[in-house]
């Protein structure tokens, strides 16, 4: 196992497309995380499952995002609608127990034109 | 919401030179970790620390866990180029809690 598998790696897109991307994070992880980060700033939190459970999401993941693990393993997180607002780094990460583990993937960068 | 003060921002030091940086926060945290990210890719952590007092090194690494619990510090000793990237403190509020809060990092230049 390679570590927490994120693509694609880059997406540039129209204002008003709908953008999807997906995680694959460790295989015996059961936690997996989206983070978002914007550039000079540190990541903020947008949800987390456990196994295939949105457990919490925060306000920062507004009506146009959607995020899902279908059967515990991988994830998506789909964006509708993209504004110029929603250009940043997406992050996913994985833990397996402690919370504070998280293993990080190297990221999405989009570009919302 | 929660934030943690990160500092200094940046860093602009010589091969070889110690560094510190630190993070506080007004609010307790639980637990605090200190990651590193290089250009393109995710963080890494390099330090959890889990108890107030607790001072943890990882090689030429070594940060400490306030005993307020409202502050962390993050030293590197003998800095080489490869210790060049962003630095972020993040911290957990509370036990039971998933999420972290990140600080806004500290960006570590190194000149031969």
């Amino acid at each position: 196992d390679t570590g927490v598998s994120q693509n694609p790696r880059h997406k540039i897109t129209k204002r008003g497309q709908n953008v999807t991307f997906r995680c694959d994070p460790i295989s015996e992880h059961n936690r997996l995380y989206w983070y978002r980060q914007t550039l000079g700033q540190g990541p903020e939190f947008l949800t987390y499952f456990q196994n295939e459970a949105q457990l919490e999401k925060s306000r920062l993941l507004s009506d146009r995002f959607s995020a899902e693990r279908p059967k515990g393993s991988f994830s998506t997180l789909e964006i509708q609608r993209t504004e110029q607002g929603d250009s940043a780094m997406y992050l996913c990460a994985s833990s397996f127990t402690r919370a504070n583990v998280l293993t990080f993937g190297a990221g999405s960068r989009l570009t919302v034109l | 919401g929660q934030q943690l003060n990160q500092s200094p921002q940046s860093m602009f030091i010589q091969e070889g030179e110690d560094v510190s940086m630190n993070c506080t926060s007004s609010s307790i945290f639980n637990t605090w970790l200190w990651y590193k990210q290089d250009p393109g890719e995710g963080p890494v952590l390099l330090i959890a620390l889990y108890k107030a007092g607790e001072l943890t090194s990882n090689g030429r690494l070594t940060a400490q866990f306030g005993i307020t619990r409202k502050d962390s510090f993050l030293n590197i000793s003998a800095s080489i180029p490869s210790d060049v990237g962003i630095y972020f403190c993040a911290g957990q509020l509370s036990q039971g809690a998933q999420k972290l809060v990140f600080g806004q990092g500290t960006r570590l230049t190194i000149n031969p």
